[in-house]
């Protein structure tokens, strides 16, 4: 069954410092999205992304993030300047078409120190 | 504004309980609704979703249904397992694709 894998599983980062998350979401799907989960919280939305720009996106989502797909199969989420309140769990998802069930990775841990 | 409200945890029952997980929505529309697990450790999987009122999803012996009338999505199962334990999120798909999730309901079954 396909499914959307994410890389790393894990990634400890110096304040200030930027990261790339990678996501490789099911191959025939159009639709991609972050969320994000701080220990202990609610899963957020970040963002979504559709036909290579930017559908919409949260508050959260503010300059310091950005996301790209830069080829056929990967989607990354880049924060240019961590901060010790970005750490949390990533996780991708990705759909076939909008309104339908998102399929999410398993997530990246993000620990900002 | 449009949110997802589940009942607080954790919740603590025995082998072979019946379980029910409360879930009520605020929307304007119809929004597709859905259940998702987080076993420990693990990221989110589907657990089974309804798009219209009235549906009943279901999946490995987990039932919700649809309910306009109440806004309500409750899961239910008949008979928990130790592996059932792990965090359930109710949400909701807005007309904007975003899933809105709800805080989530930690499931502690002791055998």
């Amino acid at each position: 069954e396909p499914e959307v894998t994410q890389t790393p599983s894990h990634q400890v980062t110096q304040m200030g410092q930027e990261v790339i998350l990678r996501c490789v979401p099911i191959s025939n799907h159009l639709y991609f999205y972050w969320y994000r989960q701080i220990l202990g919280q609610k899963v957020e939305f970040l963002v979504s992304f559709y036909n290579n720009e930017i559908s919409e996106k949260s508050e959260i989502f503010d300059d310091q993030f950005s996301v790209e797909r830069p080829d056929g199969s990967n989607f990354t989420l880049k924060i240019r300047s961590t901060k010790l309140e970005d750490s949390a769990m990533y996780f991708c998802a990705s759909g076939g078409s909008v309104q339908e069930t998102q399929y999410f990775g398993p997530g990246t841990r993000l620990l900002v120190l | 504004g449009n949110s997802v409200t589940q009942m607080e945890g954790p919740v603590t029952l025995s082998e072979e309980a019946f379980l029910t997980i409360n879930c009520t929505y605020t929307a304007t529309g119809y929004p597709s609704l859905f259940w998702y697990v987080q076993y420990p450790g693990e990221g989110l999987q589907l657990l089974l979703k309804a798009t219209k009122a009235d549906d009943k999803g279901s999946n490995k012996g987990f039932e919700a249904t649809y309910r306009k009338e109440t806004t309500s999505f409750h899961l239910e199962k008949g008979s928990v397992q130790v592996s059932d334990s792990a965090v359930y999120f109710c949400a909701r798909v807005n007309r904007d694709d975003k899933i809105i999730f709800g805080k989530g309901t930690r499931l502690h079954i002791l055998p």
